[in-house]
């Protein structure tokens, strides 16, 4: 079955800097790749989604990209501030039936 | 507003009781799934349900089931809690068939099983 591997565990980075955060799943057949963020005592909420036809996807300060070829996408997040600092989620969709996530990511954002 | 809800938020058990999560949303979606989240296992799923009397077994499901009678609800039942089912519970919905719609997720409810 579907296998989606999340790097890194934890992120820490300065205010208004980047932040990448990378997914490699195993099953080809997936075809659809959302971001989810949870922030403290939350449930997770879609921040971004990729499907397969598309190479990159962009939304004011992030953006996901999709390498087919090498089975991998990633969440970029530019000039962060301290409200993105949350955990987030990749995750991918084998055979159109249900969300395989990854471990997840916690972003910490300081000032 | 259209909203999911969980209940109870935090829950209490004793090993070997049974054990009932509720889930309920009002947005009519077709799809409800049922999550636990664990550090350093991330989401894993439990079980789903693409309609009513549809219900299906995700990664972790041995230990749960679920039944869906109605648009509007989908509970998790623990038929004999153990210890390894102290966890945070997620629901979440989405709008129509197969995975490509965005998830909606409750608020979650916390269960510890002594």
């Amino acid at each position: 079955g579907e296998n989606v591997e999340q790097h890194p565990s934890t992120l820490s980075v300065q205010e208004g800097d980047s932040a990448v955060i990378k997914c490699t799943y195993s099953d080809s057949a997936s075809n659809y790749f959302p971001w989810y963020k949870q922030e403290l005592g939350k449930g997770p909420q879609l921040i971004i989604d990729i499907r397969s036809n598309v190479g990159e996807k962009k939304d004011q300060r992030i953006a996901v990209t999709l390498n087919k070829t090498a089975k991998h996408f990633s969440l970029h997040i530019t000039e962060t501030q301290p409200e993105d600092s949350a955990v987030y989620f990749c995750a991918g969709l084998p055979g159109g039936t249900a969300l395989i996530f990854g471990k997840g990511t916690t972003l910490s954002v300081s000032s | 507003d259209a909203e999911i809800t969980q209940s109870p938020r935090h829950k209490i058990t004793e090993t070997g009781r049974q054990v009932t999560l509720a889930c309920h949303q009002t947005w009519n979606h077709n799809n409800m799934f049922w999550y636990r989240q664990d550090l350093g296992h991330g989401l894993r799923l439990i079980h789903y349900s693409y309609g009513v009397q549809d219900t299906n077994k995700g990664e972790v499901s041995d230990g749960y089931s679920v039944s869906r009678s109605n648009t509007e609800d989908l509970p998790l039942t623990l038929e004999s809690a153990a210890s390894s089912q102290t966890s945070v519970y997620f629901c979440a919905s989405s709008e129509t068939s197969g995975g490509y719609n965005e998830q909606f997720f409750g608020p979650g409810t916390r269960l510890t099983v002594l």
